[in-house]
Parts: structure tokens; sequence; C-alpha cells
């Protein structure tokens, strides 16, 4: 069964630093793609970047190219989503989702962790 | 890079027939294949259907999907109306390295 299953929910404070966790099982790592999306309170979807843990090739949307960095570890089957330094509009839920191919659809989708920042 | 368009809401009548559609701002509908997503309140987004037309193992054949070159758009039709299709609905798109949501619709079933 394939599962993707992320970090709990995290507070923090606008300037902290923070990175959460999609943890991959039942399938090939290596050979999915892993995308993060973001959903801001009451609205859409975003799509944030994209990683295949093959290669670590990385595509980050304009939007959101040097706000995050999106990494992933092979060894542990887990791929990451961080910031260097919150604000205030990060505020959001966070999803993982995996694709087969990069034109494909979403196959698989995490839980979603909710990050709240907040002074 | 393009932007994908969809009404903001639609509702119908149990039993009935709703199209959403998903209109593209630039470049071809039919260059990259669209996805549509369901999703209901609380949980994570799941696919309805993929490559434009096909449905996942699972989803009801009451859900179809189409684009039109003419209006350079994608639709997502549901007949048959049930109570428990209220949700959200994103079209879903990829162009050169980037992928592209619509702004979503919200589906009431009254």
């Amino acid at each position: 069964e394939v599962q993707l299953v992320q970090s709990g929910a995290e507070v923090k404070t606008p300037g902290e630093s923070l990175k959460i966790s999609c943890k991959g099982s039942g399938y090939n790592f290596r050979t999915y793609w892993i995308a993060w999306v973001r959903q801001m309170p009451g609205k859409g979807l975003e799509w944030m970047g994209i990683i295949y843990p093959g290669d670590s090739d990385t595509r980050y949307s304009s939007s959101f190219q040097g706000q995050v960095t999106i990494s992933a570890d092979k060894s542990i089957t887990t791929a990451y989503l961080q910031w260097s330094s919150l604000k205030a509009s990060d505020t959001a839920m966070y999803y993982c989702a995996i694709l087969e191919t990069i034109t494909g659809p979403f196959d698989y989708w995490g839980q979603g962790t909710l990050v709240t920042v907040s002074s | 890079n393009f932007m994908l368009t969809q009404p903001h809401s639609v509702s119908e009548s149990p039993g009935k027939t709703v199209t959403i559609s998903c209109t593209r701002s630039s470049g071809s509908i039919a260059s990259n294949y669209v996805q549509w997503y369901q999703q209901r309140p609380g949980s994570a987004p799941t696919t309805v259907i993929y490559e434009d037309d096909q449905r996942p193992s699972g989803v009801p054949d009451r859900f179809s999907g189409s684009i039109d070159s003419s209006s350079n758009s994608a639709s997502l039709t549901i007949s048959g109306l049930k109570t428990e299709d209220e949700a959200d609905y994103y079209c879903q798109s990829y162009d050169s390295s980037f992928m592209v949501f619509g702004g979503g619709t919200k589906l009431t079933v009254l």
C-alpha cells in the first residue's frame, strides 16, 4: 500500500526556520516525482515545486523560487520542504504528492502539514 | 507561464448534471494533459480525472472529462449528482517544467 506520511502541525514565530517532511512507503521512492503544494486558509491549491529523488532534479514554481528549499533523502525515503525565515504569509496547509511522470496526475497525496506562523 | 481559469462556484440539484470549465489563458489546451481533483473539506485532494478524460479506478462513471480546442478549455462533467459530490474541484495542467492549478470551483449540491 502506497503511503505518504507527513510530519505534524507546526506553530512558529516569524523569522524562525522550519523543515517539514513527507515519508514515502509502498512504492519505488527513487522513481516517482514528489511535489509540494500549498493551500492557504480558504484558498486554492498552489504548486510550489517538485523533486525527482533518483537524481535530485528539482524544479520550483517562479512564485516560490528562492523562498523555500525542496530536498529528498533516498536512504530514508523522505522528502523535505524547508524555510530559512518564515513569514506570517507562510501560514498554510502543505501537501506532498507523488507523480509517476512529471506531466501526469498526482497519484497519491500526503495528509497535509498545517504550518501556522504568528507572533 | 499560463493560467487556468475556473468559475468560482456552481450549484445544481441532486440527480442533475453539472459541467465545470477550465480555460487555458495561453498555449493550446491540447498540448498538455489536464487533470481534475476533488477536495472535500478537511481532506487532501483526490484525482477524479487524469489525462483529459481518464477515470482512475474507483471513480464512478458519473464523472467524465473532455477538452475543447475551439474554446481552449477543459471540462469536468458530473451526471446524476449526489450530495456527496459537494466539494471543491481543481483542474491542473503542465507546461515546460511548471505545473499550474486552476483557482478551484466550489460545487454545491442543493
